[in-house]
């Protein structure tokens, strides 16, 4: 049963402290996004990747926000330093299909709390 | 300002009542309008994709619509089963996608 899987589930931390949020894409899945969920935003894009390539991070704050994938099995988003205002569920997508990225896989989801 | 509005923000319906839940978008450059299904605790589950104005797609008790500015999402005959929440969303010219905030659907049996 092909799924895309996220750790960790549930995150909760202080402000000013590293946040990294791990995903594994389903296998041959060549294209990775990173969203975050709020109740008053929504969901949000924050980066998307092709063949590990950035392709867009223009949702991302720069300055606190990172995200990279260091193998195709494998992308991560890293929050330094993490402020009350990122508390949110961020979710990561893959897909295979470069003409129909709209086709996401969503994972579960990371639910973070910052005190 | 790009945005994609979905309306009502929730809908309670009886079972087998049929209703549609509305997506504008103003978005330049569309490349697609696409339907999700969310559950709660769960990440949102692909339904549909819509490319031009015109195109319909079907799954079950679910129909797809597209216009230049809207689309509908027709739910015939709903079962409690049916209740979550389902978000629209938009891919622009480019590789920007915008969610709307979605329609929490209840139906009571």
């Amino acid at each position: 049963d092909a799924r895309v899987t996220q750790t960790p589930r549930h995150k909760v931390t202080e402000m000013g402290q590293e946040v990294t949020m791990r995903c594994q894409p389903i296998l041959g899945h060549n294209t990775v996004f990173w969203y975050r969920q709020t109740m008053m935003q929504g969901l949000e894009l924050l980066a998307y990747f092709r063949n590990r390539a950035p392709l867009d991070d223009s949702g991302m704050p720069k300055d606190r926000f990172s995200a990279e994938m260091p193998d195709a099995t494998l992308a991560t988003l890293k929050i330094q330093p993490s402020e009350p205002r990122d508390s949110a569920v961020y979710f990561c997508a893959s897909g295979s299909n470069p003409d129909r990225d709209n086709e996401q896989f969503f994972g579960p989801g990371t639910r973070l709390t910052v005190l | 300002e790009d945005q994609v509005t979905q309306s009502p923000e929730a809908l309670r319906l009886q079972e087998g009542e049929s209703s549609s839940l509305n997506c504008s978008y103003t978005v330049s450059g569309l490349r697609g309008l696409f339907w999700y299904r969310q559950d709660p605790g769960k990440g949102p589950e692909f339904l549909f994709t819509l490319y031009s104005a015109g195109e319909e797609k079907e799954k079950e008790r679910l129909k797809a619509t597209l216009t230049k500015k809207e689309s509908f999402l027709h739910i015939t005959a709903p079962k409690p089963e049916d209740s979550a929440t389902y978000l629209c969303a938009v891919r622009q010219t480019g590789n920007q996608f915008y969610f709307g905030t979605g329609t929490s659907l209840t139906v009571i049996p």
